[in-house]
């Protein structure tokens, strides 16, 4: 039943290590993203995709990059890990309507995953 | 581009009184405001949302007001419980892509605190 999932839960790797999070909806929706939440709880646009291409790239170190293999599963690589990059990393989706489809605006959230780099 | 001004960054209440939270923000062009609630520990979820074309929304104990000519828009939350305890985001559209808004900038959150 969960609508927007991701795995892991909680990541605890060292620095310069790679790493990969996944992330599934199976709410239909056409656009995802991942966003970063910093330890003062700001949230922060990552990446966002529609239909599996890329409309939002936000200005973000391309140690991270973003993959959709389609429309329901969008997974975000980490290269060479830094201190940095601990935070909570949150994929979201929602209906923008490019396919025929009203969109509703709404963004559904994942439970996230708690990257901690030491 | 966007940019979203959230106030107060913390707010400490007691059971059963009101909480209002205040957001501005900067493109006159934007016409729909959401509020997220995180619980700790949790995700954001959405528990109301307001479109440009009405001053005021109410769902229950939340309601939100906007206006658009001072371009803020708030969080008023009524008869207030020790599980509203949370931290509360607002966020305005910075894009329009096919009809949605496919890029959300969120205020920096206010920590809501309900004590008994």
């Amino acid at each position: 039943d969960t609508a927007v999932s991701q795995t892991p839960k909680y990541l605890v790797t060292q620095m310069g290590n790679d790493k990969s999070i996944k992330c599934e909806q199976n709410l239909g929706h056409d656009t995802m993203y991942w966003y970063k939440q910093d330890s003062k709880k700001f949230l922060k646009i990552m990446f966002s995709y529609n239909n599996k291409e890329l409309i939002i790239n936000e200005t973000v170190p391309n140690r991270f990059s973003p993959k959709s293999p389609d429309k329901a599963h969008l997974n975000l690589h980490i290269n060479s890990l830094e201190l940095g990059d601990s935070a909570v990393y949150f994929c979201a989706s929602s209906q923008l309507g490019t396919s025929g489809s009203p969109p509703s605006n709404e963004q559904y959230f994942g439970p996230g995953t708690r990257l901690t780099v030491t | 581009g966007e940019n979203v001004e959230q106030h107060p960054s913390t707010l400490s209440v007691q059971e059963g009184d009101s909480a209002v939270i205040k957001c501005t923000y900067s493109d006159s062009a934007s016409n729909y405001f959401p509020w997220y609630k995180q619980e700790l520990g949790k995700r954001p979820q959405l528990i109301i949302d307001i479109r440009s074309n009405v001053g005021e929304k109410k769902d229950q104990r939340i309601a939100v007001t906007l206006n658009k000519t001072a371009k803020h828009f708030s969080l008023h939350i009524t008869e207030t419980q020790p599980e509203d305890s949370a931290v509360y985001f607002c966020a305005a559209p910075a894009s329009l892509f096919s009809g949605g808004y496919n890029k959300l900038i969120f205020g920096a959150g206010t920590r809501l605190a309900v004590h008994p």
